[in-house]
């Protein structure tokens, strides 16, 4: 069974940056892909982005694409995100999920639905 | 990218009744679709993907139907645990999308 535990909440000031990260057990990375979508307070899922850490190929929502940097480390099973600039908008939970690949090309993972999720990280920025 | 709808944005209910939450794609996704329950203050949990298959453990109650750009959710008899929001996201690309979600409360 996949567990995905996630690092502790954040307060953060508007400009900075910060890393959460996402241990992950019970399941062969190579296979396996963990991805990040967030929620705003009271609103929707946000897909953000997402790493096949077998591959270190990691792919972005467009409209976080040089904001945000995904990255993991395969011998300790771990994947973070990065996000940088932060305004009071980027306040949400971030929420590490799961999804079985089904194939990269071209630089792109297509990967599967999400069966595994973390507990989620709130991020706070406010000065 | 594939703009997930999903209605209504709300509805009222009572236990027992059956419901029905669609979710709709703005370009076919086949079947790549996928249903997720969010329970006040927890992470979403998977109850459909493929558009049909329930996860493990997921009551019989849940149903999903559908193909290209339309997709039904269905609970048949609603229980009191059942009051969440429920977010339709499709995987046919790789750029994920959600819908925005239908909260299902007590009337």
């Amino acid at each position: 069974q996949v567990q995905l535990v996630q690092s502790g909440a954040e307060v953060k000031q508007p400009g900075s940056s910060v890393k959460v990260s996402c241990k992950a057990s019970g399941v062969i990375l190579n296979i396996y892909s963990l991805t990040w979508v967030r929620q705003a307070p009271g609103q929707g899922l946000e897909w953000v982005g997402g790493i096949v850490p077998t591959f270190a190929t990691a792919n972005y929502a467009q409209r976080f694409q040089g904001r945000v940097t995904i990255t993991a480390d395969e011998p300790t099973s771990t994947a973070y995100l990065e996000v940088n600039s932060l305004t009071s908008e980027d306040t949400a939970i971030y929420y590490c999920a799961g999804a079985r690949l089904g194939y990269c090309s071209d630089g792109v993972c297509y990967t599967h639905y999400f069966d595994s999720w973390g507990q989620g990280t709130l991020v706070t920025v406010s000065s | 990218e594939t703009v997930m709808t999903q209605s209504p944005a709300s509805l009222s209910v009572s236990p027992g009744e059956r419901i029905a939450l669609s979710c709709r794609a703005s370009q076919s996704v086949s079947t790549n679709l996928a249903w997720y329950q969010q329970r006040p203050g927890q992470a979403p949990r998977l109850l459909i993907y493929g558009a049909s298959t329930r996860a493990t453990g997921i009551p019989a109650r849940f149903s999903g139907t559908g193909s290209g750009t339309e997709f039904t959710l269905t609970i048949s008899s609603l229980q009191s645990e059942d009051f969440a929001v429920y977010f339709c996201q499709q995987y046919n690309d790789w750029a994920k999308t959600f819908g925005q979600g239908t909260k299902v409360d007590m009337k």
